[in-house]
């Protein structure tokens, strides 16, 4: 399949910080991707959906300042997550999809906010 | 938004025993993917089922797609240790625009 490459895998940042995550197609042009946020034991939700060019389409009760998207290429998609605080901390999984159709997954970010 | 229920939401059973794991919605799918899901890693793809009846077949793991387009089915046969982890249904409801639509996902442990 794809691949989809997300970075870094961990972080740890202090409250009050901003984080950037990055989510790169390798081998092929994304031109939707995805955001999705992971509690422990819990499935994916998705936060936005991104097209490259375009401005992110949120999901409700998600905060578009609190969570920048940029789509600024065929091949990068980045999350950054501005003045995080500790009930930020989760794990962040991006998908990529092409003109197949089919949406692969980055390795995800585990973000803690200290 | 869509709702896709998906159960059980936890299994364990015994090496060498069958499962099936249910995702429903009340809603027909435009496509619907199962995945697999490491603790700490994204999820792999395992299948994508697109048209209504369709089974597909993963070395011991069948698919099923309802004939209605509204429900799926994972069933695993003869279960190993290495089968262990988090399987989810995900599904498009639209031409392909939307992001997936997850279900709560079925925790399974095999043991061995």
């Amino acid at each position: 399949g794809a691949v989809v490459s997300q970075h870094p895998s961990r972080v740890i940042c202090k409250s009050g910080t901003s984080v950037k995550i990055e989510c790169r197609s390798l081998d092929f042009q994304a031109t939707t991707m995805f955001w999705y946020r992971q509690f422990p034991k819990k499935s994916l939700m998705l936060m936005a959906t991104s097209n490259e060019g375009s401005k992110a389409t949120y999901e409700q009760g998600v905060e578009k300042d609190k969570f920048l998207i940029n789509h600024a290429s065929l091949t990068l998609s980045t999350l950054t997550v501005t003045s995080a605080h500790p009930e930020d901390s989760s794990f962040y999984i991006c998908s990529a999809r092409g003109g197949g159709g089919e949406a692969f997954f980055g390795q995800g970010t585990r973000l803690t906010v200290v | 938004t869509q709702l896709l229920e998906q159960s059980p939401q936890f299994l364990s059973i015994q090496e060498g025993e069958n499962l099936t794991v249910y995702c429903n919605s009340s809603s027909v799918f435009s496509s619907l993917q199962w995945y697999r899901q490491e603790p700490g890693e994204g999820p792999v793809l395992l299948v994508t089922v697109v048209t209504g009846g369709e089974v597909k077949k993963l070395k011991r793991l069948t698919f099923q797609f309802g004939d209605a387009r509204k429900d799926s089915s994972l069933h695993i046969t003869a279960a190993q240790p290495g089968d262990t982890g988090l399987y989810l249904c995900a599904g498009e409801w639209g031409g392909g625009a939307d992001g997936l639509t997850f279900g709560k996902g079925t925790h399974l442990i095999i043991q061995p």
